[in-house]
């Protein structure tokens, strides 16, 4: 299995408080993604990164922001967190953009907001 | 909005026959990807199929595509119950980012 690990894996909070996410990966990939899953929406893009600092928005990035200092961590970061952000959240690698390489994902971060 | 749609969204079969779905999507593609989800667990890539390619085998599975209708299928054969999972695939649009269709849920009984 290809080395990301996402932490932490569970967390319960409360509305209006902020949440990070950290992904972190062991493969020196350059493309890192943020998805959330929920039901009846398949996986939706959240922000991604195509090499240190450089970051870019997804469909549904309003309320997330990202930070990438290093090549092997991915931070997502929801500033207040909203009930409407209770959501799995997945991370995931790739060689390169789009389609052409697989996308290797974490286990996924199951969050609540209270 | 989805590229990709999958059909059927549930499939129910027996261990020992044949699973198909389907995936449509809207846009001219450079690749299709197809991805398993089993519960609780992260997406894991199961094939790629560039534009060009019309068909592809990995064990018991095989991928069609056909760029003129823009959809694609997946087929397990010889179904086992450790298939059990929820399909996806997924497109680019000619951009960094990968598309992923709604899924199929697929449960295969012993």
């Amino acid at each position: 299995d290809a080395g990301i690990t996402q932490s932490p894996r569970h967390k319960v909070t409360e509305t209006g408080t902020p949440v990070t996410l950290r992904c972190h990966q062991t493969e020196n990939h350059r493309y890192m993604y943020w998805y959330r899953q929920d039901p009846g929406h398949g996986l939706r893009l959240i922000h991604y990164s195509y090499g240190v600092k450089d970051t870019d928005k997804g469909e549904v990035s309003d309320g997330y922001s990202v930070s990438r200092s290093k090549t092997e961590d991915f931070l997502l970061t929801l500033e207040s967190a909203t009930s409407s952000q209770t959501s799995v959240y997945f991370c995931a690698i790739s060689g390169t953009g789009g389609a052409g390489q697989p996308q290797h994902f974490g286990d996924g971060t199951r969050l609540s907001i209270l | 909005s989805q590229q990709g749609e999958e059909d059927p969204q549930a499939l129910s079969i027996q261990e020992g026959e044949n699973a198909t779905m389907n995936c449509s999507y809207k846009t001219s593609i450079n690749n299709l990807q197809w991805y398993r989800q089993n519960s609780g667990r992260g997406l894991v890539h199961l094939i790629l199929i560039r534009s060009n390619e019309r068909e592809k085998h990995s064990g018991r599975l095989r991928v069609t595509l056909d760029t003129s209708k823009k959809s694609s299928s997946l087929l397990i054969t010889a179904s086992r119950a450790a298939d059990t999972a929820s399909y996806f695939c997924a497109t680019d649009d000619n951009t960094d980012k990968l598309i992923f269709g709604t899924g199929t849920r697929l449960q295969v009984f012993p």
